[in-house]
């Protein structure tokens, strides 16, 4: 299975963008790259998802590197709520596939 | 729409005791998923579902059993509790496919002493 790296810790200036790095050099090109948070004492929620061209909604901006080896999180204005664990996960197309969540970077958010 | 509910929301075991959560879900999901999270690490899939009436095994699935029989509803269930089970349970239902998210529930705290 492919596998993502993540640093441990991050921090950020609230109201400045943050970049949450992924590298995943071993993705297949069936894989899509997900992103979840988790915030302290509660379940991970969904924050974006894409398989080549870079992706943005309300929440986030997610870039992939040209080669797909890498991702980049990026909340463009960092709020105290934004402070969470952060995983970045791989998932193959066609039916489930057994994934895997590791440890995400936590995010701290400096007021 | 409540999304995913699990219940119970806490629960404290004595070694060898059995017990079940339930999650339910109202969206209609093809997929359900448990996982575990223990202090300071992520999350590891237990068992999932993809369909009422089918589950296979995910990473950690030793100790649990699980049932599908409603589309809405995956049961985790733990036949002779241990220690080391002392987790948070996390439920998760998704659409068929890796390209749809999965929703969590709040999480289940377990204690077993």
């Amino acid at each position: 299975d492919a596998k993502t790296t993540q640093p441990n810790s991050m921090e950020s200036n609230e109201e400045e963008p943050v970049h949450l790095p992924c590298n995943h050099s071993t993705i297949s090109g069936t894989d899509y790259i997900h992103w979840y948070r988790q915030l302290p004492s509660q379940g991970p929620e969904y924050v974006i998802h894409g398989l080549t061209s870079n992706v943005n909604n309300r929440m986030a901006s997610l870039a992939i590197a040209e080669d797909r080896k890498s991702s980049t999180l990026i909340l463009h204005r960092a709020t105290l709520r934004d402070a969470a664990v952060y995983y970045c996960i791989l998932r193959r197309v066609g039916g489930y596939q057994k994934v895997t969540f590791g440890t995400g970077t936590k995010l701290q958010v400096i007021p | 729409n409540a999304g995913v509910t699990q219940t119970p929301k806490f629960r404290v075991l004595k070694t060898g005791q059995s017990m079940t959560l339930l999650c339910a879900q109202d969206m209609n999901h093809e997929y359900m998923y448990w996982y575990r999270q223990d202090p300071g690490m992520g999350l590891r899939l237990i068992h999932y579902s993809v369909g009422e009436g089918t589950t296979a095994k995910g990473e950690v699935p030793d100790g649990y059993n699980v049932s599908r029989l409603k589309k809405q509803n995956f049961l985790l269930g733990l036949e002779s509790a241990a220690p080391s089970q002392t987790s948070v349970y996390f439920c998760a239902s998704s659409y068929a496919g890796s390209s749809y998210e999965q929703y969590f529930g709040p999480g289940t705290r377990l204690t077993v002493t």
